[in-house]
């Protein structure tokens, strides 16, 4: 079955580059996403990658495929307060089949 | 353009109880799925709808939970009754036609507290 895997927390200080990395099992997936969860809010989906590129910037955001690991991380540049969230790696859908989601990476930012 | 609406956005009930959580997608959406979200982990999907019609109900505890969606837009999802391990957010998401590489969007939640 699938299964995806995310480290629980990351700390940072304001300024700096963070990275959160994901590890997924199910080699069929055909999308990659990464979403951002605040306290009591719904998921917001941050940027996804197709599982034939292996890079994709967006402003700050910079997210990383190696395929051949099944490894995926997303890089925050310049982080600032505000990105502090839980950050939820999901994988697929193929077909139509639901997202499958890691158990989420809390990142807390310094000032 | 609206998002995905859900209610109540909190509720707290007692063990062996009943409880009911509304879901109203964006309109035009085909697809709408359920969730549950436990506290420290990810969203796990509960049952997903194309139109009317159930896609996937796998992880539906079947025993106590059930959803529709009559008329193919609204959905309700229903626990009866309700256990101390059902405590936990359930997200109602909806996409345009559930295929391929499209957005997810993710209502607010209702958060469940069962005691």
């Amino acid at each position: 079955g699938e299964d995806v895997e995310q480290s629980l927390f990351l700390s940072v200080r304001e300024g700096d580059s963070s990275v959160i990395n994901c590890t997924y099992t199910d080699s069929s997936s055909t999308y990659l996403y990464w979403y951002k969860q605040e306290p009591g809010a719904g998921l917001q989906l941050l940027t996804y990658i197709f599982s034939n590129m292996d890079m994709k910037q967006d402003q700050r955001l910079t997210v990383l495929l190696n395929k051949k690991d099944k490894h995926l991380s997303l890089r925050i540049a310049d982080t600032q307060t505000g990105d502090s969230a839980i950050y939820f790696c999901a994988e697929g859908p193929t077909g139509r089949r639901a997202l499958t989601f890691g158990s989420g990476t809390r990142l807390q930012v310094q000032p | 353009e609206a998002g995905v609406a859900q209610s109540p956005r909190y509720k707290i009930i007692e063990k062996r109880q009943s409880v009911a959580f509304w879901c109203n997608p964006i309109s035009g959406h085909a697809t709408l799925y359920w969730y549950q979200q436990i506290l420290g982990q990810g969203p796990k999907l509960l049952i997903q709808f194309q139109n009317n019609g159930v896609v996937d109900d796998s992880q539906l505890p079947k025993d106590r939970f059930s959803a529709e969606r009559l008329k193919g837009v609204d959905s309700t999802l229903k626990i009866q009754p309700a256990k101390l391990e059902d405590s936990a957010v359930y997200l109602c998401a909806s996409t345009l036609s559930g295929q391929g590489r499209e957005t997810q969007y993710f209502g607010p939640g209702t958060r469940l507290l069962v005691l």
